[in-house]
């Protein structure tokens, strides 16, 4: 099984700072890489797929990068919105989803 | 508009079985594989497996294997799961999600098991 390591587990950030989230795979998922948001009470929403694709709807601060067993979820400026856990997932073998991050106000 | 809707909250006692199902809407059923994902109170997400709709086919993921069963109606465009013997750590919310993208989630449904 791929495992996916999520850090920090938390991040404490201001509202229009930059967030950096990391996912690091435990053998190469290629791009296979998906991030997700959710908050209290709602189901996970995609926000990135295959790495670096937005999905649709999604605002452009978001953005994805990385391949191989690294990859990085920015968002440039936040917003209060956005303040939630944050999962990546593989799918290159089967698939696993990281512990998440939770990206909370400061 | 894509759309996925999951049957109600369910209580359980241990032992028993749930069925959970999730109605698609919106695009042709047959079309996208259907995917399960569970989180328990406070935790993270865990995947369960998928059915493909068109050929019935199924895979599990190992920690679920001889006690879930994922099944389709295609009249109804309905897929659902069944967890079997269950167990006071499976009170979790269960999610159906569409395609190897899991894009859009069903609301999910929570699922106590309790004596």
């Amino acid at each position: 099984e791929i495992v996916l390591t999520q850090s920090p587990a938390t991040l404490s950030l201001s509202p229009g700072e930059r967030a950096t989230l990391s996912c690091r795979a435990s053998q190469s998922v290629s791009s296979y890489l998906a991030w997700y948001q959710q908050k209290p009470g709602q189901a996970p929403r995609l926000l990135i797929y295959d790495a670096s694709n937005r999905a649709t709807g999604i605002p452009a601060r978001f953005s994805g990068s990385g391949s191989g067993t690294d990859f990085t979820l920015t968002i440039s400026s936040l917003e209060p919105e956005d303040f939630a856990v944050y999962y990546c997932q593989q799918r290159s073998n089967s698939i696993t989803f990281g512990q998440g991050t939770r990206l909370e106000i400061k | 508009q894509v759309q996925l809707v999951q049957s109600g909250a369910e209580v359980k006692k241990p032992g028993a079985s749930v069925k959970v199902s999730c109605k698609a809407s919106g695009y042709t059923f047959t079309g996208y594989y259907m995917h399960w994902v569970r989180q328990a109170p406070g935790q993270g997400l865990e995947w369960m497996g998928r059915i493909n709709p068109n050929s019935g086919g199924t895979n599990y993921a190992q920690k679920f294997q001889g006690r879930v069963t994922m099944t389709r109606d295609t009249s109804i465009s309905t897929a659902y799961m069944e967890l079997s013997r269950l167990r006071s750590d499976d009170t979790a919310v269960y999610y159906c999600a569409r395609d190897q993208q899991l894009v859009p989630w069903g609301q999910g449904t929570l699922v106590t098991v309790s004596s």
